[in-house]
């Protein structure tokens, strides 16, 4: 299994909503990462965890607030969105060593309306 | 200045056409990865380099670490080859990967 998988693929929200993104990868990896891409442009990074704690927090407002319950899932809690956040968000992992390969996932295309 | 810069922004060619993107950085790095993304859609890892020439179908990716420089190469290009093609380091001693802003190619019939 070299697959990480992101739900929901599309997700739209209001700004008073409350939700949640979710990533899942079983390859083993222990670093898990959250990255925001808007049109036509490269990812930005969110957060990094290592080994299940946050280990790099790109000053990311508190509206988005990172989880990783085990060493399999990493999930992005949503609160009080506002419209220009509104982007896909892609997952990536990576086994903690040097020169181990990324994996990524669809995203997560959100709109918060 | 970017850490990691590509070129060109934009290629249109013709189907059958070979193909070269660059990508220059200026930091210290452990690996280069070659992502391409379709429209719309996730991130695939392409190849992922330390040193000298891999090469996967009709893709060859170069690099070299001295001149702080990679190319990746598609042969009889395809307009299923169409999508952005990014440049990924990750630094030497860091976690994070570091994206170039990405080359859009259109390969047209």
């Amino acid at each position: 299994d070299t697959e990480v998988t992101q739900t929901p693929k599309h997700l739209v929200m209001g700004m008073t909503n409350k939700k949640s993104l979710k990533c899942e990868q079983h390859m083993g990896h222990r670093a898990m990462y959250w990255y925001k891409q808007k049109a036509k442009k490269p990812p930005e990074l969110m957060f990094v965890y290592s080994y299940e704690k946050l280990s790099i927090n790109e000053s990311v407002p508190s509206r988005f607030s990172p989880e990783c319950p085990n060493s399999s899932l990493l999930n992005l809690h949503l609160h009080a969105l506002q419209p220009e956040d509104s982007a896909l968000y892609l997952c990536a992992s990576r086994r903690l060593l040097l020169n181990t390969e990324a994996f990524f996932g669809q995203g997560t295309r959100l709109t918060v309306v | 200045k970017n850490e990691v810069e590509q070129s060109p922004q934009n290629l249109t060619a013709q189907e059958g056409e070979f193909i070269t993107i660059n990508c220059s950085y200026s930091v210290g790095i452990s690996a280069l990865h070659w992502l391409q993304q379709h429209p719309g859609g996730g991130i695939v890892s392409l190849f992922m380099l330390s040193s000298g020439k891999k090469k996967h179908g009709r893709l060859i990716a170069t690099i070299n670490i001295q001149e702080k420089h990679s190319s990746l190469h598609i042969t009889a290009s395809h307009p299923r080859d169409s999508a952005v093609y990014i440049c990924a380091v990750i630094s030497q001693g860091a976690q994070k990967l570091v994206f170039g802003q990405g080359t859009r190619l259109t390969i047209n019939p």
